[in-house]
């Protein structure tokens, strides 16, 4: 069965740094690309990038590029998004796809990650 | 980039009844559309890919049509699993994939 499982909940203040992490399994983990998607509170759903774990090959949203970093771990079968410099703004629940090419649908999903950053 | 709107964005039915969710793009993606299911609280579900192509698992009263730029999501009849809200998403270049704003669908 294939399953994306990704870390737990976390409250930051502003200023402050973040790494999540989305753990594949249940498949060939370098075959497949992971994107990372946005949902703000109460809204819709936002495409943020893309990495391919099998070479790292990454591409960002245009409105994402700068604020975050997609990497990954093949070695663990885990990818990851990270902030150096978290804001307000940056709330939200953070969810891990999985697509069989670059430009394609998500056939699966990570449970999501809830993001709070809070003063 | 390839803006993607839905309509309606607040669907009111009961169970039974036909409902159509519509889709449009900005510009032409061919049949590069999906549609997903997304329930409170919880990670979005694929639907439907390519257009019309019905993913694995996913009940048959849900259908999809169109091709260019006008896309629809049909559910035949309404189940009470099915209140929920809908999205499309067009992945005709991987430069920037985006979604519609989705489309809840309440209990009349």
């Amino acid at each position: 069965e294939v399953q994306l499982v990704q870390s737990g909940a976390e409250v930051k203040k502003p200023g402050e740094s973040l790494k999540i992490s989305c753990k594949g399994s249940g498949y060939n983990f370098t075959s497949f690309w992971i994107a990372w998607v946005r949902q703000m509170p109460g809204k819709g759903l936002e495409w943020m990038g893309i990495i391919y774990p099998g070479d790292s090959h990454t591409i960002y949203s245009p409105s994402f590029e700068g604020q975050v970093t997609i990497s990954a771990d093949k070695s663990i079968n885990t990818a990851y998004l990270q902030w150096s410099s978290l804001k307000a703004s940056d709330t939200a629940m953070y969810y891990c796809a999985r697509s069989v090419v670059v430009a394609s649908y998500f056939d699966s999903w990570g449970q999501g990650t809830l993001v709070t950053v809070s003063s | 980039d390839i803006q993607m709107t839905q309509s309606p964005s607040t669907l009111s039915a009961s169970v039974g009844d036909r409902v159509t969710i519509t889709c449009r793009a900005s510009q032409s993606i061919s049949s590069w559309l999906a549609w997903y299911q997304q329930k409170p609280g919880k990670a979005p579900k694929l639907l439907i890919y390519k257009a019309s192509s019905l993913e694995s698992g996913v009940p048959s009263r849900f259908s999809g049509s169109g091709s260019g730029t006008e896309f629809t999501l049909t559910i035949s009849s309404l189940q009470p699993d099915d209140f929920a809200t809908y999205y499309c998403q067009q992945y005709n270049t991987y430069l920037l994939l985006t979604f519609g704003g989705g489309t809840k669908v309440e209990i009349k």
